[in-house]
């Protein structure tokens, strides 16, 4: 069974400062999503990824097959950017699997 | 730029009431999701269509039924509502299957 854990579960920084969020699965995976969902409870897809690294803007995405594990960088933190973070993995053919998330706020 | 539109945004129900969740799409998605998102847990597929005209069973399809009424549209049905759920529900739509590109605001749902 697939299972996603995410950490830190809730991750408080400055405005500026550089932030990682990780994200562990369990078995080997096709695909691997970041979503961020708005203090409204909106919920967009950030990234999509099988391999290396994707970059969107000040977001930076990176997945290490071998380790079973993903980051999810933001650089220059900006208050905008406190959401709540979610890794989901998809194994085969299977639906995705949804991490818990990571609540992120930054502070002015 | 409509994207995923669903209703109603908030409802409360008493228990044993019914009352169906609508969506729509307009990106010409061939696939569809139902989620529920509870606290402390990941999201959760209820029910998806792969295409018009089918649909299949997710993680916790208890106690709802679907309905895939044409290509754009989704809709999510609780027959008899019960306290366990309720929930925040999105909908979801994707090109491909198992693969949610763009959701819905959510719709949270009390039942007393």
């Amino acid at each position: 069974k697939n299972e996603v854990e995410q950490s830190p579960q809730n991750l408080t920084a400055q405005e500026g400062e550089f932030i990682t969020i990780n994200c562990s699965y369990s078995v080997g995976i096709s695909a691997l999503h970041w979503l961020q969902q708005h203090p409204g409870g909106g919920i967009v897809s950030l990234f999509m990824l099988s391999s290396g690294k994707k970059k969107h803007g000040r977001l930076i995405a990176t997945i290490n097959i071998q380790e079973k594990h993903s980051s999810l960088h933001i650089t220059a933190s900006h208050p905008r950017d406190s959401a709540v973070y979610i890794c989901a993995t998809r194994f085969g053919n299977e639906k995705l699997t949804f991490g818990t998330g990571t609540r992120l706020t930054i502070i002015p | 730029n409509a994207g995923v539109t669903q209703t109603p945004k908030f409802q409360v129900l008493k228990t044993g009431q019914s009352m169906t969740l609508q969506c729509a799409q307009d990106m010409n998605h061939n696939s569809m999701y139902w989620y529920r998102q509870d606290p402390g847990m990941g999201l959760r597929l209820i029910y998806y269509s792969a295409s018009e005209g089918t649909t299949d069973k997710g993680e916790v399809p208890n106690g709802y039924n679907v309905s895939r009424l044409n290509k754009r549209e989704f809709s999510l049905r609780l027959e008899s509502a019960a306290p366990s759920q309720t929930s925040v529900y999105f909908c979801a739509s994707g090109s491909d299957t198992y693969q949610p590109q763009h959701f819905g605001d959510g719709t949270r749902l009390s039942i007393l």
